[in-house]
């Protein structure tokens, strides 16, 4: 079945450092990818998405860059601030594929510290 | 509505008793998802509608929960018989149909005593 791999976090970070945040997943057909987050006491919202493969999805200077090679979807930023400092979701979506949902990675919680 | 909305915010209840949280998604949305996020823990999908149907209640942990939704919109997620390990944070979201992303809602965090 499908499924998506993340790096377990915490994440722990100084504001202005760089940032990677990784992603594997595994599905059956062509997938949509997502990265979602989760600010503290918010519920989640999307960040950014791509939705074949060399995609690359960007937003608040976030970037991911969807390889099917590597089956990833590995989450960067070039300069941290202490506002990123939230809960970031991967996720797919498989329209092709036998799972008419969205699968959500585990979850990495991110620190950023002044 | 401008986007999804839960009610209610925060429930706290007395083992045994049983809980309805409700969901109101986008207008316009067919899909309408349920996920559970305990502490620390990541989402746990419960249950899925397609217009009123549930294509997929695989992720339900126990006969105790059901769910329901009505005309298209509002869902209902009922909890029988709460335990104090049913405790976390329960959240809806909406999608069109197919899936392109889902809209969340801020969800109802549910405490069993």
């Amino acid at each position: 079945g499908n499924s998506v791999t993340q790096m377990e976090g915490p994440v722990t970070l100084s504001e202005e450092a760089f940032l990677t945040i990784n992603c594997t997943y595994t599905a059956t057909g062509y997938p949509s990818l997502f990265w979602y987050v989760q600010y503290p006491g918010e519920g989640l919202q999307l960040l950014l998405k791509a939705t074949k493969a060399d995609d690359k999805g960007s937003n608040k200077g976030f970037e991911a860059t969807y390889r099917k090679e590597t089956t990833s979807f590995h989450l960067e930023k070039g300069s941290v601030q202490v506002s990123d400092s939230a809960v970031y979701f991967c996720a797919l979506s498989d329209q092709d594929g036998r799972d008419d949902k969205i699968i959500f990675g585990k979850g990495t919680r991110l620190h950023i510290l002044p | 509505g401008a986007g999804v909305s839960q009610s209610p915010s925060n429930k706290v209840t007395e083992k045994g008793k049983d809980v309805e949280l409700r969901c109101d998604p986008i207008s316009g949305h067919t899909a309408l998802y349920w996920y559970r996020q305990s502490l620390g823990q990541g989402l746990e999908f419960l249950i899925y509608f397609q217009g009123n149907s549930a294509p997929d209640k695989s992720g339900l942990p126990s006969d105790r929960f059901s769910a329901e939704r009505t005309g298209g919109s509002v869902s209902t997620l009922t909890i029988q018989r709460t335990q104090q390990e049913d405790s976390a944070v329960y959240l809806c979201a909406s999608s069109l149909w197919p899936p392109p992303e889902q809209f969340f809602g801020p969800g109802t965090r549910l405490t069993v005593l």
